[in-house]
């Protein structure tokens, strides 16, 4: 049973620039929320999506945004990259309706030159 | 901000029991605890979940105190492995927006 799955691990961009990190949920999960982790700091909640649609939206400008799919898969978005973007993003994946634990994967890192 | 307040670090010797305090107390009567760790560069790791009886799963057990205003997290034998930082999180619904703390971390000692 695969648990949740990003992609890619790494990745470094410049300022300016943009990115696209994925994630597909752990099996019989239909929701998904990204998280972002500066070094030394606990995760810090963007946004989650269910239905295609988001859902709840964290602290965070509009430069982020995110998309999911038919099959729950999801995708973050980052618009005009700053320094102060450089973090771990998380993606976590939970079945709505319920109180069972969110699982999260091993993150993207990212890095701003 | 988090509902949780947890010391910042602590030590324990290998093969003892770790005993990871969390202070909840404003915690409302729907809301879970949830303990989670995080070992470096990797993802948080789910370790267990109550809401107000105590809880014990092959990784850990939970205590709730009977107010619900604290809880504490106990590594029966803990482990080089189990070096990590630790996070308790109170959620606030269905929708799971956990809120993070630092957490507290965890230094297993040989």
């Amino acid at each position: 049973d695969a648990g949740v799955t990003q992609s890619p691990t790494h990745l470094i961009k410049t300022r300016g620039q943009q990115v696209t990190l994925r994630c597909s949920p752990k099996s019989g999960h239909d929701t998904v929320s990204w998280y972002q982790q500066a070094l030394g700091q606990g995760p810090q909640f963007i946004f989650q999506y269910y239905e295609e649609e988001e859902r709840q939206r964290g602290n965070f400008p509009d430069r982020f945004s995110g998309h999911q799919f038919p099959n729950y898969s999801s995708e973050l978005n980052v618009n005009a990259l700053l320094l102060g973007d450089s973090a771990l993003y998380l993606c976590a994946s939970s079945l709505r309706g319920t109180y069972q634990p969110q699982h999260f994967g091993d993150g993207t890192r990212l890095s701003i030159l | 901000d988090a509902k949780t307040t947890q010391p910042t670090s602590m030590d324990c010797a290998e093969g003892r029991a770790a005993n990871l305090p969390c202070n909840h107390s404003t915690i409302s009567g729907n809301e879970y605890v949830y303990w989670y760790r995080q070992i470096h560069s990797q993802g948080p790791q789910y370790i267990i979940h109550g809401l107000k009886n105590n809880e014990t799963n092959e990784m850990a057990s939970l205590i709730i105190t009977e107010d619900r205003k604290s809880s504490t997290l106990i590594l029966p034998h803990a482990t080089l492995r189990d070096t990590a930082v630790y996070y308790c999180i109170v959620s606030p619904s269905y929708g799971q927006n956990f809120v993070f703390g630092p957490g507290t971390r965890l230094s297993v000692l040989p």
